[in-house]
């Protein structure tokens, strides 16, 4: 069984802060683990993915995420926000053929 | 490198009515996946396909949602009769293989009144 956890519905940050997006996975394997970032009236769009290499996962528009076994987490994480980082994101675990989805964390970014 | 197709982006229907839509993957991609997205959540599984075999269609409620996928490449989902709640985005994604990462089209906003 697998199941993901994103542990905020909301995060609110100010521009050129810090973002933290919190999430925790179930997998009775070693699963793929994904972050999707969905903009307003847009598909979703890969953020960057773990694929059982290196642990600390850079993606796209300066987001990284570190795999952390032992605490069964996916956490993602940007240095500094920026306005266009205002989305949804899905972080989403990927094994044994079947695609799980986290309910998702609204980002909002504040001037 | 062409992306996951979908059409309509919109349709509009009244419930009891039927409805129609399409999608065709990425070139080569073996596993199509079709999802459900309610305003305010996150995308729900309908059904996967491995090629044009069936992987997963446990949350698809099979008494109004179908679905096909001839010859492995183009798949079509339907919905008859529609109910209120089927109000939602259906999103198609494509992927290469087995843990791969999926891509997705643009989904289909689908309003039942």
């Amino acid at each position: 069984a697998q199941s993901v956890t994103q542990l905020d519905s909301h995060v609110s940050v100010s521009e050129g802060t810090p973002v933290l997006l919190r999430c925790n996975y179930s997998s009775s394997y070693s699963p793929s683990l994904f972050w999707y970032v969905q903009h307003p009236n847009k598909g979703l769009q890969l953020l960057l993915k773990y694929t059982s290499a290196a642990t600390l996962v850079k993606g796209i528009n300066g987001f990284e995420a570190e795999f952390k076994k032992s605490e069964t987490s996916f956490h993602l994480t940007k240095p500094s926000a920026h306005m266009s980082d205002a989305a949804e994101y899905f972080c989403v675990v990927f094994n044994d053929y079947k695609l799980s989805f986290g309910a998702g964390t609204t980002v909002t970014v504040r001037a | 490198e062409a992306g996951v197709a979908q059409s309509p982006r919109y349709k509009i229907i009244e419930k009891r009515q039927s409805v129609a839509f399409w999608c065709n993957p990425i070139s080569g991609h073996a596993t199509l996946y079709w999802y459900q997205q309610i305003l305010g959540q996150g995308p729900k599984l309908l059904i996967q396909f491995q090629n044009n075999g069936v992987v997963d269609d446990s949350q698809l409620p099979k008494d109004r949602f179908s679905a096909e996928r001839l010859k492995g490449v183009d798949s079509t989902l339907k919905i008859q009769p529609a109910k209120l709640e089927d109000s939602a985005v259906y999103l198609c994604a494509s992927s290469h293989g087995r843990n791969t990462e999926a891509f997705f089209g643009q989904g289909t906003r689908l309003t039942v009144v």
